[in-house]
C-alpha cells in the first residue's frame, strides 16, 4: 500500500470552475509536503512546499492546505484555465530527506 | 536557457545493451538527483549527489551507476538493460539538498527496452 494516497485519480472540470485535490499520507516523521504540477511529456514543476507549522500556502490560483494532525493535504485550483490540465503530484518528505510520492491526480480542463 | 537538460529525450534499445543518459544543470545547484517514473506514473528517487558525492542510493540494482564528473553534471549509466527498465527517467537539481529545497526537474528521458 502506497504511503501517499491521492484522490481522485482523475477529474474533468469546465474552464473557470474550481476544484480540490486530496492527499493523505501515513509516513513519519514528517519534514514537509510538496505539490507538483506535471504537464504531459514534461518534468514536474514545484507549486508549493509546506512545513509542519504551515496550514495554508498559495501560489497564484493554487492554494494548498495542510493538516499535519490528520495527515491530510489538499490543493485547490481556483478559476481553472485550460493550461491547468496536467497531473498534480503530492510528495511527502520524511526522515529529513526520504521522499514518498503519490500517484498523482490527472486534471482535464475543458472549454 | 534550459535550467536542467537531459539527453537523449527518447532512447529505444535492445535487452542486454548498455546505455547512458546525460544530465546537466546550469543553476549552480549543489545537489542533483535521478528519478524513475513507471507506467503507473509513480516517481521514485534513485540517487542523489551533493557536490559530486553520493548521498542517497535507494534500492536500485547495481546495473545502474550514476557518474558525476562535476557538480553540474550527473549522468546515469545502465548496464545489461532489462525490459523492466522501461520508464521515464528524470534528472533534477536543488540548491543545497535540504528537505525544504525546491527541486527543478529536467524534461525526462523515455527509455524503451525491447
Amino acid at each position: 500500500k502506497n504511503q501517499v494516497e491521492q484522490s481522485p485519480q482523475s477529474l474533468i472540470i469546465l474552464e473557470g470552475k474550481n476544484c480540490t485535490l486530496q492527499c493523505n499520507y501515513t509516513v513519519s516523521p514528517f519534514s514537509n509536503l510538496r505539490w507538483y504540477k506535471q504537464d504531459t511529456g514534461r518534468g514536474p514543476v514545484s507549486l508549493t512546499i509546506m512545513t509542519f507549522s504551515e496550514n495554508t500556502k498559495s501560489n497564484g490560483r493554487y492554494t494548498a492546505t495542510l493538516d499535519a494532525d490528520t495527515k491530510q493535504s489538499s490543493l485547490h485550483i481556483t478559476a481553472s484555465q485550460l493550461s491547468d490540465s496536467a497531473s498534480y503530484i503530492c510528495v511527502v518528505i520524511y526522515n529529513d530527506y526520504k521522499l514518498s510520492f503519490g500517484a498523482g491526480t490527472t486534471v482535464t480542463v475543458r472549454a | 536557457d534550459t535550467a536542467v537538460s537531459q539527453t537523449p529525450k527518447y532512447l529505444v534499445t535492445q535487452m542486454g545493451n548498455d546505455k547512458s543518459i546525460k544530465c546537466e544543470q546550469n543553476l549552480g545547484h549543489d545537489t542533483m538527483y535521478w528519478y524513475k517514473q513507471d507506467s503507473k506514473k509513480f516517481l521514485k528517487i534513485m540517487f542523489s549527489y551533493n557536490n559530486k558525492e553520493l548521498i542517497i542510493n535507494e534500492t536500485v540494482p547495481n546495473r545502474f551507476s550514476p557518474k558525476s564528473p562535476d557538480k553540474a553534471h550527473l549522468n546515469l549509466h545502465i548496464n545489461s538493460l532489462e525490459l523492466g527498465d522501461s520508464a521515464v527517467y528524470f534528472c533534477a537539481s536543488s540548491q543545497v539538498g535540504t528537505s525544504a529545497d525546491t527541486q527543478y526537474f529536467g524534461p525526462g528521458t523515455r527509455l524503451t527496452v525491447l
